[in-house]
């Protein structure tokens, strides 16, 4: 079974410049999810999908982050414009189901490292 | 408020000895308990997880967790570690009435296993 893909592994941008991160997630999973973990803190949660609709985004900057998942399958996170504090790993997860029962585990992909100089 | 606490921000441990990493919840309903583990470059993997039973949970890679309800501690063991076991290792907490499934992960800890 082929895991949550995600690209690019590595960017670098200006600040005020924009970036975009992918993710593909586990064939079928409805769930989606995108973590922002900054360096020497636990993976914090941005934005949840239940198929192509957001259930939770209460912590998402929407002033600068935007995200999608059209059709209910992959994702875009968008940042525009960025700020140096954005530095950060950003990781996509995905499970089959909302919920924390043991069929729902989440599985994460290798994250995106952005640096914001 | 939420909060899940690991003490420990960086451990060291000789290969072959055992392991204990602290995790402590601060939660207003009853809670779900995960231990995730992230090598360098690699996305985070679950190690275990509690919901309900028997409180020592037996984990991948020899590792297992026990659930302490009066100390509100869910503490991470291996007998003994391998070069392997050098990563990071991230307690999360959800709550089990949460039918979205949001659990909030702890800051981590940093291990190193030395020869």
């Amino acid at each position: 079974e082929a895991g949550v893909a995600q690209s690019p592994r590595y960017k670098i941008i200006e600040k005020r410049q924009s970036v975009a991160f992918w993710c593909n997630p586990i064939s079928g999973h409805a769930t989606l999810y995108w973590y922002q973990q900054i360096l020497g803190q636990g993976p914090k949660l941005l934005i949840q999908f239940q198929n192509n609709g957001v259930v939770d985004d209460s912590q998402l900057p929407k002033d600068r982050f935007s995200a999608e998942r059209l059709k209910g399958v992959d994702s875009t996170l968008k940042i525009q414009p960025a700020k140096l504090e954005d530095s950060a790993v950003y990781l996509c997860a995905s499970s089959s189901g909302p919920g924390l029962e043991r069929y729902n585990e989440q599985f994460f992909g290798p994250g995106t490292r952005l640096t914001v100089l | 408020a939420q909060s899940v606490t690991q003490p420990d921000i960086h451990i060291t441990v000789s290969e072959g000895a055992s392991l204990e990493l602290r995790c402590n919840y601060s939660y207003g309903a009853t809670p779900y308990l995960f231990w995730y583990v992230q090598s360098p470059g690699q996305g985070l993997q679950l190690l275990l997880k509690y919901f309900s039973g028997d409180t020592l949970v037996q984990g991948i890679k020899g590792f297992e967790a026990e659930f302490k309800r009066s100390q509100s501690s869910f503490n991470l063991r291996k007998p003994s570690v391998h070069w392997s076991d050098a990563a990071e290792y991230f307690c999360a907490v959800g709550r089990a009435t949460d039918s979205w499934g949001k659990f909030q992960f702890g800051a981590g800890t940093q291990v190193v296993v030395t020869p």
